[in-house]
């Protein structure tokens, strides 16, 4: 089974508008953390928000924030007012345990932004 | 945040040539990362660098293909081996840093290198 699911390949929203990224994820391991990373044409990864299993309130970074719904195992990206700079794919990714270990990414979702 | 510069940017290499990718942070980290984006995909881990160690490979990514130097800490290679055209890619590395006050342990990247192979 797919430990990082996003079921949306694309998305369009309009300039100023807010949109919701979808991600759920798999894990049996109490300790874990989410993550949300831009990645625009150039290629570079750009780190966004980050929610940890045992953060009580939802993680929020400038115009993003994360809609952390732990019982269903969601982590969705919510970003309000829309930019034309916004237009990238995103990932979600999930680290299992404490401590070093690694990412595992989902497939991401194309977010297009227009005028 | 880890300031990650990662060269080259881009290159286009012949079938059967390796290429270096380099790798340098601007603090000391324990470990680093190297990761491969094929075309349309999501990040694969290849392996997992510490210094003064071997290299731990993910299933599927052998050391022959992809031999990685970690000197020091700040410092890794990762060299694309024998090279054809499946190897086309973007090869990203990455660091794990401490945000400190605000929680938690974040991975960031380098700007990654886009990999043609003829």
């Amino acid at each position: 089974a797919q430990k990082i699911t996003q079921t949306q390949p694309g998305m369009f929203v309009q300039e100023k508008e807010a949109v919701t990224l979808d991600c759920t994820y798999d894990t049996s391991d109490p300790s874990y953390g989410l993550f949300w990373y831009k990645q625009p044409s150039s290629g570079e990864m750009i780190f966004l928000i980050y929610q940890g299993s045992y953060d009580q309130q939802n993680a929020t970074e400038g115009r993003y924030s994360l809609n952390f719904q732990k019982a269903r195992k969601s982590a969705n990206l919510v970003i309000s007012a829309s930019q034309l700079g916004d237009s990238a794919m995103y990932f979600c990714a999930m680290r299992e345990g404490q401590g070093y270990s690694t990412l595992t990414f989902g497939k991401g979702t194309m977010l297009l932004v227009s005028p | 945040s880890a300031v990650i510069s990662q060269k080259p940017s881009r290159d286009i290499c012949q079938r059967g040539t390796s290429l270096t990718i380099q790798c340098q942070v601007d603090s000391q980290v324990t470990m680093m990362f190297w990761y491969r984006q094929q075309p349309g995909q999501s990040l694969t881990l290849i392996a997992t660098a510490n210094q003064g160690s071997e290299a731990t490979y993910e299933s599927g990514f052998v050391i022959d293909k992809f031999p990685i130097s970690r000197p020091n800490l700040t410092f890794s290679t990762l060299t694309v081996s024998n090279m054809s055209p499946e190897d086309s890619s973007i090869y990203l590395c990455s660091v794990e840093s401490d945000r400190g006050d605000r929680g938690g342990n974040i991975q960031y990247f380098g700007a990654g290198t886009r990999l043609s192979v003829l």
